[in-house]
């Protein structure tokens, strides 16, 4: 099983360009997650989505854009990158009602903006 | 908004020795939830507490939900290397989000 998968594991980016992260789940979950996870700060909520097509944001949302056009997929853009942006970049999903289910986590996008 | 406290933030022990990461809550919480993540990893789920009080053992790890439903705690009895990472606590806030606590990163020396 391959659970949560995030491409790519590793970028590098100069300030002011674009990039996609990409998440897939073949767990046939309805929730997905992006965190950023920044030294001593614990993970924060960027935006989320509760089912195909629905996007909300989350506590820092400034920057990003997200779409889920298929349940499988939760993609996480940054239009114009920022060096505030280099952290650690992890997708989790959900089978139901966020809150009250276990979230399964991918490895990570480790981002550096320069 | 709401938020959970962790401490301690850092945690150095000698193998063998226990350890306990406690989690506050100003807010009355509907569930917790708590994660490890090993040094390079990522956030894995360990156990999710429900009910006023309640109390689960995993092996060498305890874990507590207070009777207000505002604090939590995990502790580790006898400490081995393999229990080196970082500890978070999550709150479920009855809706779609999750709320982590900032971690508690622990130590643990042969």
């Amino acid at each position: 099983n391959a659970g949560v998968t995030q491409t790519p594991k590793f970028r590098v980016l100069k300030t002011g360009q674009s990039m996609t992260l990409l998440c897939a789940q073949d767990m046939n979950h309805e929730y997905m997650y992006w965190y950023r996870q920044d030294p001593g700060m614990g993970l924060r909520l960027i935006h989320y989505s509760v089912g195909e097509g629905t996007t909300a944001k989350g506590e820092v949302p400034d920057g990003y854009n997200v779409s889920r056009l298929k349940k499988q997929n939760f993609l996480l853009g940054l239009e114009s990158a920022a060096p505030s942006q280099t952290s650690v970049y992890f997708c989790a999903s959900s089978y139901s009602s966020g809150s009250n289910q276990p979230q399964h986590f991918g490895d990570g996008t480790r981002l550096s903006i320069l | 908004g709401q938020q959970v406290m962790q401490i301690p933030q850092y945690q150095h022990v000698q193998e063998g020795e226990d350890f306990t990461t406690y989690c506050n809550s100003s807010t009355t919480l509907s569930n917790i939830q708590w994660y490890k993540q090993r040094p390079g990893g990522h956030p894995v789920f360990l156990i999710q507490l429900v009910k006023s009080g309640e109390v689960k053992k995993q092996k060498r790890l305890t874990f507590q939900f207070g009777e207000a439903k505002k604090n939590s705690s995990l502790h580790i009895t006898a400490t081995q290397t393999t229990d080196v990472g970082t500890y978070f606590c999550a709150s479920g806030t009855g809706g779609f989000k999750t709320i982590f606590g900032a971690g508690t990163r622990l130590f643990v020396k042969a």
